[in-house]
Parts: C-alpha cells; structure tokens; sequence
C-alpha cells in the first residue's frame, strides 16, 4: 500500500524558514512525478509546485516562486519542500501527493495526511 | 486556467443522485480530476482523466466530460459521501482547483 508520510511543519516567525519533508514507502520504485498541496485554515486546495521523477523539471505557484524550494531524493523516497521568507498568507496544511507517472497530463492518485505550517509573530 | 464549480454547496437526502459541475476557462481536453475531502482529513482521489475512476473507488461515483465543461455524479448518496468536492485541471501549469462543493445532509 502506498503510503505518503508529511513532516517538518511547524510555529515559524514571518520572514523565517521551514523545509517540510514527505517520504513514501509502498512503492516498488519512487520513479514518479510528486508535487505540494496546500490549503489554508477554512480554505479550499491550492497547487504549490511539482517535481518530475528525475528533479529535471520543476514548477511553481507564482505565490511562492523565488521563495520555495521543491527537491527530491530518490535514494531515500522522500521529497522536500524548502521554504524561505514566510508570509502569515503562507500558513495552511500542506499535503504531499504523487502523480500517477507525471502531474501535468497524469493526474494525482495518493496524498500524504498533511502537516500545518503557521506563520506567525 | 480558471475552473468554476457549481453549486459551492447543496443540501440532501440518502438515497438521492447529486450532480455536481466544473467549468474550465478554456479547453483542457480531459485532463480533469475530481477529489472527496471530509473535515479534518487529507483529500481522496476519486476520479482523474474525467471519467476513470481510482483504483477502490466505488462506481456509485462517475464522472463525464471534455473540453470545458465536466460533471460528477454520486448515485445513492450514503452519510459517509458527505464532504466537500474539489475539481481540478491539469492540462497546462499552473495545476488550478475549483472552489469545492460542500455536500451537507439536509
């Protein structure tokens, strides 16, 4: 069974740093698209980034773009999320999810259980 | 790609059909997902390339629809479907959702 486990959430400060961690066990291979989730407190989901098998491709929300950071590591099945200069409009669960093969054009199948991040003074 | 969900939320019964839709500003072929969330909890895939349904999920769920317009149905709704529905476009960066539907016992 495909399993996504999200950690690394958190209290951070506006303008601080947090990198959020999602390792996924059950596969047979981590040689799949990934990508971040997030939704803020009573909000609806909003796309984060996506990471392609390989780490050759990458995207972002113009909301976080030059200030979050997408990454994989194969060798370990875990993918990460750096995040630098934290807004309060940052704060929200964010959820791992794996593409089925690739996000653009493929589609999600499995997502993790989330981990809240909140920024706050 | 903006998408648009209709209604935001809707009252029922057990036992009835409920139909839900997602508009896409512009064509994305089939490249439209629909999503289950229940309080508290992590969305549920449910559906992806409009119409095929995810691996363990009921076939009381469907979907249909290409280009711009899509729709969800759930047949026989039991307690368990009520929750929030999101759509989502993944036809071309950036990945947009709809605004969800909330589905409350009436």
């Amino acid at each position: 069974e495909v399993q996504l486990l999200e950690s690394g959430g958190g209290l951070v400060q506006p303008g601080g740093s947090l990198r959020l961690s999602c390792t996924a066990s059950g596969f047979t291979s981590f040689s799949y698209s990934m990508m971040w989730v997030r939704q803020a407190p009573g909000k609806g989901l909003e796309w984060v980034s996506s990471i392609s098998s390989d780490s050759g491709t990458k995207h972002y929300a113009d909301s976080v773009k030059g200030r979050f950071t997408i990454s994989r590591d194969n060798s370990k099945n875990t993918l990460y999320l750096q995040m630098n200069n934290l807004r309060a409009e940052d704060t929200a669960v964010y959820y791992c999810a794996k593409c089925i093969v690739v996000c653009h054009k493929g589609g999600v199948d499995n997502w993790g259980q989330g981990t809240l991040v909140t920024v706050s003074s | 790609i903006q998408m648009t969900q209709s209604p935001s939320s809707l009252s029922a019964s057990v036992g009835d059909r409920v139909t839900i839709t997602c508009r896409a500003s512009q064509d994305i072929n089939n490249y439209l997902a629909w999503f289950q969330q229940k309080p508290g909890q992590a969305p549920k895939s449910l559906i992806y390339a409009s119409s095929t349904l995810q691996s363990g999920v009921p076939s009381k769920f469907s979907g249909s629809g290409s280009g711009t317009d899509f729709t969800l149905t759930i047949n026989s709704l039991q307690p368990e479907d009520f929750a929030t529905y999101y759509c989502q476009q993944y036809a071309s960066y950036p990945l947009t959702f709809g605004g969800g539907t909330r589905v409350a016992i009436k």
